[in-house]
């Protein structure tokens, strides 16, 4: 149980384009989910936390016009990353928060994403 | 705010040694204490968390975590290491909800 699937895996795309992100709980539904960001060999850098039914809280410093997030069911999120530039290439790794399961976060495969 | 410290960015060991990742925390109130492990362009499996009682934590493929109020630290242990055993492995902490990540350790596990 407790399985988080991201899709697509990887993904490139041009400059300019847009990019959407859906993160899935596959057996169990989510209240809440984050958005990581993890540049090589560092660590994971929250961008958003994304409560179903409601508006995203981004962390500080994270464009929330440009990291679009929608939280349209328990069991779906997704990030669209607009126009999208070569500084945004990086490794997208989403989780599910789970109370029922003593608090924990349930994370997804990541995405890779590179913008050329 | 809650933090967490990985003083070393990567681990050497020879197979069959024991290991220790390390981590200390800096939080107000009951910590809730966490360690993951990342293969490379995967996410982040979990390996064993602290919420309370037990200060030594047993969690998956033979790692455990010893609890530290004193020393404010929650290291990681496996007591014979393997060459799969090489990864990336994260100490977290849980903020309202919010898990705040270390700097991360390469755990390097040579034959």
């Amino acid at each position: 149980g407790a399985v988080v699937s991201q899709h697509p895996s990887r993904v490139i795309c041009k400059s300019g384009t847009s990019v959407k992100i859906e993160c899935r709980s596959l057996d169990f539904q989510a209240t809440t989910m984050f958005w990581y960001r993890q540049f090589p060999k560092q660590s994971l850098m929250l961008m958003a936390t994304s409560n179903e039914g409601s508006k995203a809280t981004y962390e500080q410093g994270v464009e929330k016009d440009k990291f679009l997030i929608n939280h349209a069911s328990l069991t779906l999120s997704t990030l669209t990353v607009t126009s999208a530039h070569p500084e945004d290439s990086s490794f997208y790794i989403c989780s599910a928060y789970v109370a029922t399961y003593y608090n924990e976060q349930f994370f997804g495969p990541g995405t890779r994403l590179t913008v050329l | 705010a809650q933090s967490v410290a990985q003083p070393e960015d990567q681990v050497n060991v020879a197979e069959g040694n024991p290991l220790t990742v390390k981590c200390t925390y800096s939080v107000s109130g009951n910590p809730y204490l966490f360690w993951y492990v990342q293969y490379p362009n995967r996410g982040l499996q979990f390996l064993l968390k602290y919420i309370t009682g037990d200060n030594l934590v047993k969690g998956s493929y033979g790692f455990e975590a010893e609890f530290n109020k004193s020393q404010t630290s929650f290291h990681l242990k496996k007591p014979s290491a393997l060459v799969s055993d090489s990864a990336l492995y994260f100490c977290a902490v849980r903020d309202t909800g919010k898990l705040i990540f270390g700097q991360g350790t390469t755990l390097q596990v040579k034959p």
